[in-house]
């Protein structure tokens, strides 16, 4: 089945360590995008790529970093610089469409990320 | 600047009513587009409906319909006849024509009781 994945579900982590959140998908989308979750609010971009090795920041991308090598993939990196991590991180990805126009967004499951 | 306004933080109605979740938004693009998204308590947004600013009707499907007012900015969600599997937390969302962002509002939580 097509989709979007994102490993793990659940992420524990240690101040002062960085830790890699997975996102995969196979729906040959062309962008994709890096949202954070606090409760009781919306969704806020951290970082989106539109193709291969090329990405940009979004409005919350302090403490993180991502990599776009493969069209499937785009891994980010927590670091220890991001100072409240905690949170739900989604995912999502969208294809170009031919006629233009912006197309809708699939997300994946989420990775809730908590710093002990 | 873009921006997207819910209002309504959180809405609890019974089963069978009928309810209406708000959205305002701002932007200076003539060309735009505008998603609503629910989130179940799994926390995957599923698409309900993407909607571009020349296209002002109203659209039904089911029990979901949406009312886009380019003269007051709203692109306001009803769900007919609620039912409990509704209880999710909704948002709507603008995307300019221009560039690949999406702004999102902070969305307002349904809770259907039976």
């Amino acid at each position: 089945d097509g989709g979007i994945t994102q490993s793990p579900k659940y992420l524990f982590r240690k101040e002062g360590q960085n830790v890699t959140l997975s996102c995969e998908q196979n729906l040959n989308h062309d962008a994709m995008y890096w949202y954070r979750q606090d409760p009781g609010q919306g969704l806020r971009l951290i970082y989106y790529s539109q193709i291969v090795n090329d990405f940009q920041k979004g409005d919350i991308a302090e403490g993180y970093s991502v990599s776009r090598e493969k069209k499937e993939s785009f891994p980010l990196t927590v670091t220890s610089a991001q100072k409240n991590p905690t949170a739900f991180y989604l995912c999502a990805s969208r294809i170009f469409g031919l006629a233009g126009g912006q197309t809708e967004q699939f997300f994946g499951p989420g990775t809730r990320l908590t710093v002990l | 600047a873009q921006k997207v306004t819910q209002a309504q933080t959180e809405i609890s109605v019974v089963e069978k009513e009928d309810v209406t979740l708000d959205c305002v938004y701002e932007t200076r693009d003539t060309t735009y587009y505008l998603f609503w998204y629910k989130q179940p308590p799994s926390g995957e947004l599923v698409f309900l409906i993407r909607r571009n600013s020349f296209d002002e009707q109203n659209e039904i499907s089911g029990r979901y319909s949406w009312n886009f007012q380019k003269s007051t900015s709203s692109f306001n969600f009803t769900i007919t006849a609620s039912q409990v599997v509704d209880s999710a937390v909704y948002f709507c969302a603008l995307s300019p024509n221009t560039g690949n962002q999406f702004y999102f509002g902070t969305g307002t939580s349904l809770t259907v009781i039976p």
